[in-house]
């Protein structure tokens, strides 16, 4: 079935080290969005990405959309307690918005 | 100001029993959608409604229902043919004419079955 793959399920940092989260479809995307949900919180989304090869920033948040548009990641440089919590990636196929499982961050002050 | 307003909050159920959920968004969205939150897992689409008055179901529908009476609202039935209802239940909207497609969600229902 249509699925997108999250990686890694966990990630324990310390404050102030850089993490990344992957995301992998074995489809093509026509757009890949994602969400952060803090503990006991409700998703709320942070970007969407659309083209082939696209980088966007916000702010220590680094957001790729892969060339093939079937795969995406996540980088947070020098992450912060404020950090804590689940991200998600969700990938349009065939006009159907797919979560992946989720990449929980916990920081280390 | 606007948002999306789920509730109950916290639901404690006893098995055979039906559950309705609440969702009522005043951000004037035409879609609407009920998701499913397990541990460990992403969000599971149960149904989905684009329209007032229709509404197709999602990947894991079986066991719930739903109605589409006003645009404003969309409420969720765990019936008692859901075998593993105890879940985290999350409502979301979307304006259909909005560029990024970004999904507003609720806080979220948690219902647990006894």
């Amino acid at each position: 079935g249509q699925q997108v793959m999250q990686i890694p399920q966990y990630q324990h940092v310390q404050e102030g080290e850089d993490f990344t989260t992957y995301c992998n479809s074995s489809t093509t995307l026509s757009n890949i969005q994602w969400y952060k949900q803090r503990p006991g919180g409700h998703p709320v989304f942070l970007i969407q990405l659309v083209k082939s090869g696209e980088v966007k920033k916000q702010k220590r948040l680094t957001f790729q959309f892969g060339e093939a548009k079937k795969n995406s990641s996540l980088h947070i440089t020098a992450t912060q307690t404020t950090d804590v919590g689940t991200y998600f990636c969700a990938g349009t196929q065939g006009g159907k918005l797919i979560f992946g499982q989720g990449t929980e961050l916990s920081v280390k002050p | 100001d606007g948002g999306i307003t789920q509730s109950p909050k916290y639901l404690f159920r006893k098995e055979g029993q039906n559950v309705t959920l609440s969702c009522e968004q005043n951000l004037n969205h035409d879609a609407m959608y009920w998701y499913r939150q397990d541990p460990g897992q992403g969000l599971r689409l149960i149904y989905y409604s684009q329209i007032v008055n229709d509404f197709q179901k999602g990947d894991i529908a079986e066991g719930y229902s739903v109605s589409r009476e006003k645009k404003e609202s969309f409420p969720l039935t765990v019936t008692s043919a859901q075998k593993n209802p105890t879940a985290f239940y999350l409502c979301a909207s979307k304006d259909s004419g909005l560029r990024t497609g970004e999904l507003f969600f609720g806080e979220g229902s948690r219902l647990t079955v006894l």
